[in-house]
Parts: structure tokens; sequence; C-alpha cells
């Protein structure tokens, strides 16, 4: 069954460094999303991306975040200068199509960034 | 805006015991709702969803109600296994978010079920 593959399942950083969390979401899905989940709180959306371009963001999702899908398989999340709050679980997740409103989101196993 | 609230955890029952999860809502106009599973090192999968009012999603022996009168899709189940122990989250999407479709979920509940 295909599935939603993400890597690394953990990163740990320093504060003010560049990670790109990576994503391979399954192969004949059109919509992209990331989230992420801090330790005890809710999980959050961070952004979604459709058509090559990012078709909705949150107000997390600041100057300091960018995706990319740089060979049409992988979906990256960059985050260039970390900070203490970015340490979190970060979820991807992708979607055959928008069609329906419900149709079912795939989700990834996660990466827990943890910055220090 | 949208924004999903769920019962805190965790949620500790022996094994055959009854579930109840509580999640209640707020949204304009007529969300879909859903139940997602976590389950220790995987990532997130749909336990069941329900799009309009009144509508019972299934699955797995997990039940719920779309409640529009009382925003709520409180998860049930009738008798929970030691392999049920997970994180359960309630989760929403407009209709109207056409382009985002994204999901504001709940924080998450714990459930532990001992043998």
């Amino acid at each position: 069954e295909p599935e939603v593959t993400q890597t690394p399942s953990h990163q740990v950083t320093q504060m003010g460094q560049e990670v790109i969390l990576r994503c391979v979401p399954i192969s004949n899905h059109l919509y992209f999303y990331w989230y992420r989940q801090i330790l005890g709180q809710k999980v959050e959306f961070l952004v979604s991306f459709y058509n090559n371009e990012i078709s909705e963001k949150s107000e997390i999702f600041d100057d300091q975040f960018s995706v990319e899908r740089p060979d049409g398989s992988n979906f990256t999340l960059k985050i260039r200068s970390t900070k203490l709050e970015d340490s979190a679980m970060y979820f991807c997740a992708s979607k055959r199509t928008g069609a329906k409103h419900y149709n079912e989101q795939f989700f990834g196993p996660g990466t827990r960034l943890t910055v220090l | 805006g949208n924004s999903v609230t769920q019962m805190e955890g965790p949620v500790t029952l022996s094994e055959e015991a009854f579930l109840t999860i509580n999640c209640t809502y707020t949204a304009t106009g007529y969300p879909s709702l859903f139940w997602y599973v976590q389950y220790p090192g995987e990532g997130l999968q749909l336990l069941l969803k329900a799009t309009k009012a009144d509508d019972k999603g299934s699955n797995k022996g997990f039940e719920a109600t779309y409640r529009k009168e009382t925003t709520s899709f409180h998860l049930e189940k009738g008798s929970v296994q030691v392999s049920d122990s997970a994180v359960y989250f309630c989760a929403l999407t407009k209709a109207e978010d056409t382009g985002r479709r994204a999901l504001t979920f709940g924080s998450g509940t714990r459930l532990q079920v001992q043998p």
C-alpha cells in the first residue's frame, strides 16, 4: 500500500541553523501539506501546495519557511534560521484531488525537530 | 475562525470497556468532520469521517455521529482492545475552503487500554 514517507525521523539542530525536512508524497497525489505539532499542543496547518505553488498558508508560515517540490517526487520544508520555538513534530500529508473537500489526506510519520 | 476542542487525556481503560472521546467544534457553514488515529511511531491515519449533519462515520468498531445542533462529533467504541491504544485526533475541514482544504485539528486524546 502506498504511503507518505518523511526523512529524517528526528533532526537536532542549533538555533539559527537552516534545516530541510523531506517528504515523499504518494505518487499520484496532487495536493501537499505541511502541519506541525508542538509538544502537547494541537496539530497546526502550515502550508498547502498545488501545481507547483503555494495555494494557502497559515500565519505561522512566515518568511523563515519555504516549500519546494524540486524533482516531482520530493516535497521539502525549509526553515532558514531555526528558533527554539520551531521545535515540534512536522507532518507531511498528500491528497489525490481537491474536487471533494473531504477527500482523505494521507499523513507521513512525522519528523521531530529539536532546536537547541 | 475554525476550532476543534477535544477532551484532555490520557484516557485509561480496561480491555472491553466502553470508550467515549468528546469532540466539539466551532465553524461557520457546514464543515466535514474527521477522526484521525496515530499509533506509536506512525503517521496520522483516517479512522472515520462524516460530511453532513446526522451522518454517522464508522470503522473498526468505532463510530461518531455528526451532531450539528450540539456541534459535536464524539468518538465511541463499545469494547476497546489493547491494540486501540493510540492518540486520537478530531479534525474538520470547511467546504468553503476550496483552495486550502486544510484540516483544523484538536489537541489529540491519548487512549491507553490495559489488558
